[in-house]
């Protein structure tokens, strides 16, 4: 079992429309969550960090529930622009474990 | 600052060839990580260095593979020799450390080096 486990994905959705992201995490002694973001081709880039009281930048809300080792991203009034693939970060003591990543198209 | 800056950005080789990558972090971050990544396996750490000593190598696939980190603004990932299997993008990341300040634990990469080994 993987130590990072997000949906497999992908998701096709239109502009406009709301999508929410599923991430589980084995390592309960895990600190610190974050989600990242990668274009095709490109470097993960930080989309922003989670915190134990749920947190919003903009369109996106983040959430962790340490009970059940699950962090979730929702993403709402979808852009094309989101299209992209979204990576679930854990970090213990300075080791970040990604997930493999899922997938969200966003058509016109 | 520059960000994180890797060399090449792309290399070719044939097999059995010796591969060096290069990296120079964010100047002030004290943690340097090596990521490999393919589609089969997702984002892999392979070692990661705080303050220029390796901490976690368990990732390294095998003994042809080899990290060293000589100062705080340069690392080197090499490969000897390098196999078919060994074709990916392999990404260096660097970040402050748990007690630096905000925005511990935060990776930043570098664009990364895409190899092709024939």
């Amino acid at each position: 079992r993987k130590e990072v486990e997000q949906d497999p994905g992908p998701f096709n959705v239109p502009e406009g429309a709301t999508v929410a992201f599923n991430c589980t995490y084995s390592n309960s002694a895990s600190q610190s969550f974050f989600w990242y973001r990668q274009d095709c081709r490109k470097e993960p880039k930080l989309l922003m960090s989670v915190y134990s009281s749920g947190n919003e930048d903009g369109r996106f809300t983040a959430q962790l529930n340490r009970a059940s080792q699950y962090i979730s991203l929702l993403i709402r009034d979808s852009k094309l622009s989101d299209s992209a693939t979204y990576l679930c970060v854990v970090n213990d003591a300075g080791k970040s474990t990604f997930g493999d990543g899922t997938t969200l198209t966003v058509k016109p | 600052d520059a960000g994180v800056i890797q060399s090449p950005r792309h290399e070719v080789t044939e097999m059995g060839q010796e591969v060096t990558l290069r990296c120079k972090p964010i100047s002030g971050h004290n943690s340097l990580f090596w990521y490999r990544q393919t589609m089969m396996r997702g984002l892999e750490l392979l070692i990661y260095f705080n303050n220029n000593v390796p901490i976690d190598d368990s990732g390294m696939p095998e003994d042809r593979f080899s990290a060293k980190m000589p100062n705080a603004s340069f690392s080197t990932l090499k490969i000897q020799p390098s196999e078919p299997r060994d074709s990916a993008v392999y990404f260096c990341a660097s970040s402050l450390t748990p007690g630096q300040g905000a925005g511990a634990n935060v990776l930043t990469f570098g664009a990364g080096s895409r190899l092709t080994v024939l």
